[in-house]
């Protein structure tokens, strides 16, 4: 158990629906990082916050966001779902930039 | 850009047999170098990581990885591999913003 959660551990819905993902990081780490992983894209880097601020974005669409509470959750929204949104989103955590992330179970999102 | 290449998509080894996973990235400047593993089902896992110092990295479950700075290379290494090592690795840099840039992934299956 690393101490990242995520919830939900399934998702399925159709085209054209909005989810929202969850994540808690470990006690303590202030960076939340979100990744997308599929068959085809292998893990790709969505976007990090760092203490409630956006710090980076990688291959994130732009029907997708993201935020950071103050209490450090942070939850995804995808939104406008297509058949190729269909993957795990994981979701990991680091004390700080540049250091070693921890990784939540992931949330498996499967878009009819 | 930064990018990670991991050599073997599938390897396949008896119990006892030794191992090594290549991975090479490409990045000029300095770098923070991760090993992890996903068992069927599960999250990502650390195994070891570089940041500076002894070349030669030790991680968790006997495993262990060499950087080699002049051939860009970070290669997982154990010496003999259990049939509970069935996974999938993957080598990951440290990217310039904080975010990992993930390997396509190595499946070892070891035969009992």
């Amino acid at each position: 158990d690393s101490g990242v959660t995520q919830t939900p551990k399934h998702l399925i819905t159709a085209t054209g629906q909005r989810v929202t993902l969850r994540c808690s990081p470990r006690s303590g780490d202030l960076s939340v990082y979100w990744y997308q992983q599929s068959l085809d894209q292998g893990l790709q880097f969505l976007i990090q916050y760092y203490n409630g601020e956006e710090r980076a974005k990688g291959n994130i669409l732009e029907r997708f966001s993201a935020q950071q509470f103050p209490d450090l959750h942070s939850e995804l929204n995808l939104s406008s779902l297509e058949l190729g949104d269909s993957a795990l989103y994981f979701c990991a955590s680091s004390p700080r930039v540049l250091r070693e992330q921890f990784f939540g179970p992931g949330t498996r999102l499967t878009v009819l | 850009a930064q990018s990670v290449s991991q050599h073997n998509h599938h390897v396949i080894l008896s119990e006892a047999a030794s191992l090594e996973l290549g991975c090479n990235y490409s990045y000029g400047g300095t770098v923070n170098l991760f090993w992890y593993v996903q068992y069927p089902g599960q999250h990502l896992q650390l195994l070891l990581k570089y940041f500076s110092g002894d070349p030669l990295v030790k991680g968790i479950k006997g495993f262990e990885a060499e950087f080699i700075k002049s051939k860009f290379s970070f290669n997982l290494r154990k010496p003999s591999v259990q049939w509970s090592d069935t996974a999938e690795y993957f080598c990951a840099v440290g990217g310039s913003q904080g975010n990992l840039i993930f390997g396509k992934g190595t499946k070892l299956s070891v035969k009992p």
